[in-house]
């Protein structure tokens, strides 16, 4: 069993729809949860960081930590064209500077 | 600010060949990573530098492949001889310092294409 894993998809939404993006994980020891994008050719870039449990917000992007569950959430509301993409999520235990990462979600908006 | 330079782009090669990939991280930064992104999978960290100094190469394939930083800054992976399974895309990031909450920044990797 991997430590982390997600649903490759991919996951294909109209534009303006809410999208869920989930990652489960085994590791009680992770605390410092990420969320990248990866756009097709290029490289991942860091979208949300969030601590521990609890919700976080960014303008259109909300990333959700239940640890009780060993399950991390990403939502992206009024969904747009330019957020398709790969989405990666990537954990780490603290004290323990390798990141594990997801498999990758790839999303499509459809106009 | 620049970004993390990686060259080249794309490589073909034959099985048995060699082939080298070369990474510019931002400036200032002390932490140099590379990884190896397989298709359909995420990121595998393959070596990571703090300066001109190994942190962590657990999971670089010795017999076949080596890294090296130039004076704490440019690095260079290479790859003797090649693989068939080899063909992923090669990505370089750098991070300010390497602590596990930092944000590491990306280049846009060297694909391999191993024939």
């Amino acid at each position: 069993q991997k430590e982390v894993e997600q649903d490759p998809g991919p996951l294909s939404v109209p534009e303006g729809a809410i999208v869920s993006l989930n990652c489960t994980y085994s590791n009680s020891a992770f605390q410092y949860f990420m969320w990248y994008r990866q756009y097709s050719r290029k490289g991942p870039e860091l979208l949300m960081y969030t601590y521990s449990s609890g919700n976080k917000e960014d303008g259109r992007f909300t990333a959700q930590v239940d640890k009780s569950s060993k399950y991390i959430s990403l939502f992206i509301r009024d969904s747009q064209p330019s957020d398709s993409a790969t989405y990666l999520c990537a954990m780490s235990a603290r004290g323990n500077y390798q990141l594990i990462w997801g498999a990758g979600t790839k999303l499509i908006i459809k106009p | 600010e620049a970004g993390v330079a990686q060259s080249p782009r794309y490589k073909i090669i034959e099985k048995r060949q060699s082939v080298a990939f070369w990474c510019n991280p931002i400036s200032g930064h002390a932490t140099l990573y590379w990884y190896q992104q397989i298709l359909g999978q995420g990121p595998k960290l393959l070596i990571q530098f703090q300066n001109n100094g190994v942190v962590d190469d657990s999971q670089l394939p010795k017999d076949r492949f080596s890294a090296e930083r130039l004076k704490g800054v440019d690095s260079t992976l290479k790859i003797q001889p090649a693989k068939l399974e080899d063909s992923a895309v090669y990505l370089c990031a750098s991070s300010l310092e390497g602590y596990y909450q930092e944000t590491q920044y990306f280049g846009p990797g060297t694909r391999l294409l191993v024939l």
